[in-house]
């Protein structure tokens, strides 16, 4: 079965503070996707991950094959950082997305 | 180059009514997939087409929706005899060939069922 699990649910910080989403799949996927949406707003990809590690400003996201975990961490966070970010799982056996349920981060001046 | 174009954003109907949803994809794009998210939960996938063909399906509910992506127009994701548990946000996304290759999400269209 395809699934994704996402934590925390919920999370709040500090300006400045190094923020951590982690994202958890079930075997056999393709790659890992990291999405971000703003309130009533659209979504926006971030990452797309098969291995390793990438890092776009002050947004890192890494993978584990073989723990299959993937975490998506922000350094130095902002208030416009606040917004729901999605992990995304593509597995081998189809064409679709299976997501997680979302972190809602809210960063505090 | 436009991006994925939905509309309208905001859609309110009474119960019984019906619900069309449109989904222009990205220029050059003929894959189209349709994912809903209900209030306080995930993202969900529904259907995926190509230029008038349904690849998956898997996702939709069997009574009252449908989806289609006709040889020209957009894509429309119909929902006949609208119920309150219909109210959610539903995205749309494109891409060129595939999920493993680049895709872009439109804004989505926030259906209110009164």
């Amino acid at each position: 079965k395809n699934e994704v699990e996402q934590s925390p649910q919920n999370l709040t910080a500090q300006e400045g503070e190094f923020i951590t989403i982690n994202c958890s799949y079930s075997v056999g996927i393709s790659a890992l996707h990291w999405l971000q949406q703003h309130p009533g707003g659209g979504i926006v990809s971030l990452f797309m991950l098969s291995s390793g590690k990438k890092k776009h400003g002050r947004l890192i996201a890494t993978i584990n094959i073989q723990e299959k975990h993937s975490s998506l961490h922000i350094t130095a966070s902002h208030p416009r950082d606040s917004a729901v970010y999605i992990c995304a799982a593509l597995f081998h056996t189809g064409n679709q997305f299976y997501f997680g349920t979302g972190t809602s981060l809210t960063v505090i001046p | 180059n436009a991006g994925v174009m939905q509309n309208p954003r905001h859609l309110v109907r009474r119960r019984g009514q019906e619900a069309r949803l449109r989904c222009s994809p990205m220029k050059g794009h003929s894959h189209v997939y349709w994912y809903r998210q209900l209030p306080e939960e995930g993202l969900k996938f529904m259907v995926y087409l190509q230029k008038e063909n349904i690849i998956d399906e898997s996702g939709m509910p069997k009574e009252r929706f449908s989806a289609e992506f006709p040889k020209e127009g957009p894509s429309i994701l119909r929902i006949q005899q609208v119920v309150r548990g219909d109210s959610a946000a539903y995205f749309c996304a494109s891409s060129p060939e595939g999920l493993s290759y680049g895709y872009t999400f439109g804004s989505g269209t926030r259906l209110t069922v009164v």
